[in-house]
């Protein structure tokens, strides 16, 4: 089963609004966790990276006061969509590796965002 | 910089044989992954190199050479299903847990009949 959840799968939201998505770690905890954005027909570009307990780290180019990231527990970060507009509109995917798994990491179901 | 590169398309037939390569130019290097997406879908694990040679998972198969920066995914026996994006990714550090990992920007394979 799944081990990294993700919420909503799907949203619309009217432009101007602000959209949260949520990540959870189910059978692990997860100190870090990475937020990524794909368009269609794209690969995932990393946002930022959500560290519990500590501000995120964002990749150039990413808005930190667009897209807020809080992961206040070892099993979930959110990202926060503020203000939304239709070029946000993306298919947004976080993913988390276990530690001591190096092998391993594990992706969320993905959440379509679409902004009207 | 870091970049990775794979080939945009790749077309094959139901039954065949294909290769995928992957080049990659990181800063460090700790692990190279491939997945598997279908179109808007989350990725889906294939396999995980860290050590030269060839890793052998059912149909598909892996192979890494460090020295030479290059991957590549085989894919054995090729069905419909597998007609999706296969997606490289490099972790560049050691911190396994703590490290984002890098795609390139994916290789659409369709297979057809």
């Amino acid at each position: 089963g799944a081990v990294v959840s993700q919420h909503p799968s799907w949203v619309i939201c009217k432009s101007g609004t602000s959209v949260k998505i949520e990540c959870r770690s189910l059978d692990f905890q997860a100190t870090t966790m990475f937020w990524y954005r794909q368009f269609p027909k794209q690969s995932l570009m990393l946002m930022a990276t959500s560290n519990e307990g500590s501000k995120a780290t964002y990749e150039q180019g990413v808005e930190k006061d667009k897209f807020l990231i809080n992961h206040a527990s070892l099993t979930l970060s959110t990202l926060t969509v503020t203000s939304a507009h239709p070029e946000d509109s993306s298919f947004y995917i976080c993913s988390a590796g276990r530690a001591g798994r190096g092998n391993t990491i594990y992706f969320g179901e993905g959440s379509w965002l679409t902004v009207v | 910089g870091q970049n990775i590169d794979q080939p945009t398309e790749m077309t094959a037939t139901e039954g065949a044989i294909v290769q995928i390569n992957c080049t990659y130019q990181t800063s460090g290097f700790n692990g190279l992954f491939w997945y598997q997406q279908h179109a808007g879908e989350a990725p889906t694990f294939l396999s995980y190199n860290v050590l030269d040679g060839l890793e052998e998972k059912g149909r598909f198969s892996s192979f890494l050479s460090r020295s030479k920066g290059y991957s590549y995914l085989l894919l054995k026996e090729l069905q419909m299903k597998d007609s999706a994006s296969y997606l490289c990714a490099v972790r560049d550090h050691d911190n396994q847990a703590g490290t984002a990992l890098i795609f390139g920007k994916g290789t659409t394979l369709s297979v057809s009949s």
